[in-house]
């Protein structure tokens, strides 16, 4: 069963970046490839970003573009999502998931089946 | 970039009741790509639909989707006390969206 692993919580200064890392545990991300999902306190899940390591693509929300960079290692198994220029509106909790796919006819169906538990960002001065 | 648009905002039932959820698409999108997820408090989202109306695995027969086009349907056939939670419709394409969410509370 694969599971995903964030890393802790952090606090940061406006202005700054951060970096969250996300590690399978238990198997690796296949080959669909890691989401990155963003929910501020009481708002819906937003879409920061994702990753297909084994093609080292990628690609980000508009809103996010030019400040959010989405790296894997591969050899490790982790994926990261580092965000610049942080500002409050930034604070969240910060979710990485597995991309699947499964065949519906002649096309894929992709969606997130493999949730992390969440890394809390915070931005205050 | 697509916008989900999700009805109601809360819906209040009782335990046994039945719940129907709207997600309305700005524009025609492919059901393959249209995915519903459950959230509690304190918790990530839990897939339970994929492609419009495949279940994802362990999820109860309870729950079934449907819809094509612009509009699509997450329907819980008789509500379990742990239903109780938020629903949210979401699209996979070139960019990812996910609709404003549906609060099925208690009544």
């Amino acid at each position: 069963q694969v599971q995903l692993v964030q890393s802790g919580a952090e606090v940061k200064k406006p202005g700054s970046s951060v970096k969250v890392s996300c590690k399978t545990s238990g198997g690796t991300f296949g080959s669909d490839g890691v989401s990155w999902v963003r929910q501020a306190p009481g708002q819906g899940p937003e879409w920061v970003g994702r990753i297909i390591p084994i093609l080292g693509i990628a690609n980000s929300a508009q809103k996010f573009q030019g400040r959010v960079t989405v790296t894997a290692d591969k050899s490790t198994n982790t994926v990261y999502m580092e965000l610049s220029s942080l500002t409050a509106e930034d604070t969240a909790l910060y979710y990485c998931a597995r991309v699947a796919s499964t065949r519906i006819g002649h096309d894929f169906s992709y969606y997130m089946d493999v949730w992390g538990k969440g890394t809390t960002v915070t931005v205050s001065s | 970039e697509i916008v989900l648009t999700q009805s109601p905002g809360t819906l209040s039932l009782s335990p046994g009741e039945r719940a129907t959820l709207s997600c309305r698409a700005s524009q025609s999108v492919s059901s393959t790509q249209l995915a519903w997820y459950q959230q509690k408090p304190g918790q990530a989202p839990r897939l339970l639909i994929f492609g419009a109306s495949s279940r994802a695995t362990g999820i109860p027969d309870r729950f079934s989707g449907s819809g094509s086009g612009t509009d699509f349907t997450l329907t819980i056939s008789r509500l379990e006390p742990e239903d109780f939670a938020v629903y949210y419709c979401q699209h996979y394409g070139t960019s990812l969206t996910f609709g404003g969410g549906t609060k099925v509370e208690i009544k």
